[in-house]
């Protein structure tokens, strides 16, 4: 199964801060990279596709960048909505893996 | 717009068993294939299963392959899960997932399954 690595596994930040997440797989990809957002008790938002397409209605300041095995997510300037829980998850593929997570919380 | 409802979890024993159902709107169910994803109180995500559109293929997580088997009936816009033999560590949040556009996930508003004696 293809292992997929983020950093950190959490970081505290303050509104306005540019947040960058990371994500490594066990092996080349190409761009069959996702991001998901996740509130507690709530299930996953998709954010970012393909590695760098952003989501209908997800807004401007989340974008995604890579390709093989490195990718990241940034969010500029950071909102109060912004602070969950970020996964990573390969697409190309079966199983789907998961990252382990990244939890964004208030500093 | 795609929606997924989840149902069926509930508390039961270990070595019982249970089947999830999820309906799904809004998209042409039969063109696309369906996930089962699990995630653990306070815990990450972990991928279950899945199932081809048209029921010919289905995949299993090892941890859950030879008891869980997946099904889905295009005729209804559903997709199961039926699991067998469950054990402490089956219980989380089940989810359904919908695999669109870029392979990626949109996904239900998920069931919580618990197993405890």
């Amino acid at each position: 199964d293809i292992q997929m690595t983020q950093s950190p596994s959490s970081l505290s930040a303050s509104v306005g801060d540019r947040v960058t997440i990371t994500c490594r797989a066990s092996q080349t990809i190409i761009t069959y990279l996702n991001w998901y957002q996740q509130k507690p008790g709530k299930a996953p938002d998709l954010l970012i596709y393909g590695a760098s397409s952003l989501q209908s209605g997800v807004p401007s300041r989340f974008s995604g960048s890579g390709s093989g095995t490195d990718f990241t997510l940034t969010i500029i300037s950071l909102q109060p909505e912004d602070f969950a829980t970020y996964y990573c998850q390969q697409s190309f593929y079966s199983p789907r893996t998961f990252g382990q997570g990244t939890r964004v919380d208030i500093k | 717009e795609v929606q997924l409802v989840e149902s069926g979890g509930v508390v039961v024993q270990p070595g019982e068993s249970l089947r999830l159902s999820c309906a799904a709107s809004g998209f042409t169910f039969h063109s696309y294939t369906m996930h089962w994803v699990r995630q653990p109180p306070g815990k990450g995500l972990e991928w279950v299963s899945l199932i081809s559109g048209d029921g010919s293929t289905a995949d299993y997580a090892d941890s859950v392959k030879g008891r869980f088997t997946i099904s889905r009936d295009n005729n209804k816009n559903s997709l199961y899960l039926q699991m067998n033999s469950l054990r402490t560590g089956d219980t989380a949040f089940y989810y359904c997932a919908h695999e669109g556009s870029g392979y990626a996930f949109t996904w239900g508003q998920g069931t919580l399954v618990t197993v405890s004696s």
